[in-house]
């Protein structure tokens, strides 16, 4: 099994749509839990980062982390054009190296006007 | 402020030539990494340094690293295989007790390997 499971879409929504990105793990080990956003032909950026289980919103960004189920989530309200992206879900533990991320396939979202 | 810069952006080269991806960054950040990126297999780490003198590989064999400094971090392909044809990222972070995860990536390079 992968460390990081991610449905890799792609996903269509029309704008103003709730988007629910996800993704499941099995490393009971991991305490960082990251979203990152890619847009076309450039590197990752950082969106969301909550440490251990709960729910941390930012805007119309939301993200959950479940650790007793493995799941973490990230929700998207009222979703605009410009948030089309790969979205990448990312994770480390607590000890290691540090910024060894392991990294979900990333999903492909595409908002349509 | 630069943040993390990459060159060459593109780059096509043949089957057992050498050639080296340049990362450098304006932070002052401890920890850099290489990964790629391959449709539908994510991000792969390659090779990590946590400070200047000091580097780790994940993947053996193909590639090789330096960190003479804080600010660079090239990535050498010693004798290129078509296996290595691939977009590689090159990620800082800043130096902390614990391990946040929080990378800053540079655009990209893009490698075609003939």
């Amino acid at each position: 099994q992968k460390e990081v499971e991610q449905d890799p879409g792609p996903l269509s929504v029309p704008e103003g749509a709730i988007v629910s990105l996800n993704c499941t793990y099995s490393n009971s080990a991991f305490q960082y839990f990251m979203w990152y956003r890619q847009y076309s032909r450039k590197g990752p950026e950082l969106l969301m980062y909550t440490y251990s289980s709960g729910n941390k919103e930012d805007g119309r960004f939301t993200a959950q982390v479940d650790k007793s189920s493995k799941y973490i989530s990230l929700f998207i309200r009222d979703s605009q054009p410009s948030d089309s992206a790969t979205y990448l879900c990312a994770m480390a533990g607590g000890g290691g190296s540090q910024g060894n991320l392991i990294f979900g396939k990333g999903t492909k979202l595409s908002v349509k006007p | 402020n630069a943040g993390v810069t990459q060159t060459p952006k593109f780059h096509i080269l043949k089957t057992g030539q050498s050639m080296t991806l340049q990362c450098a960054q304006d932070m002052n950040h401890g920890y850099m990494s290489w990964y790629r990126q391959d449709p539908g297999m994510g991000l792969r780490l390659i090779y990590y340094s946590a400070a200047a003198g000091t580097t780790d590989k994940e993947v053996p064999n193909g590639y090789n690293v330096s960190r003479l400094n804080t600010e660079d971090f090239p990535l050498r392909l010693v004798s290129a295989a078509p296996s290595q044809t691939s977009v590689y990222l090159c990620a800082s972070s800043p130096t902390r007790q614990q391990n946040t995860g929080e990378l800053f990536f540079g655009e990209g390079s893009r490698l075609t390997v003939l």
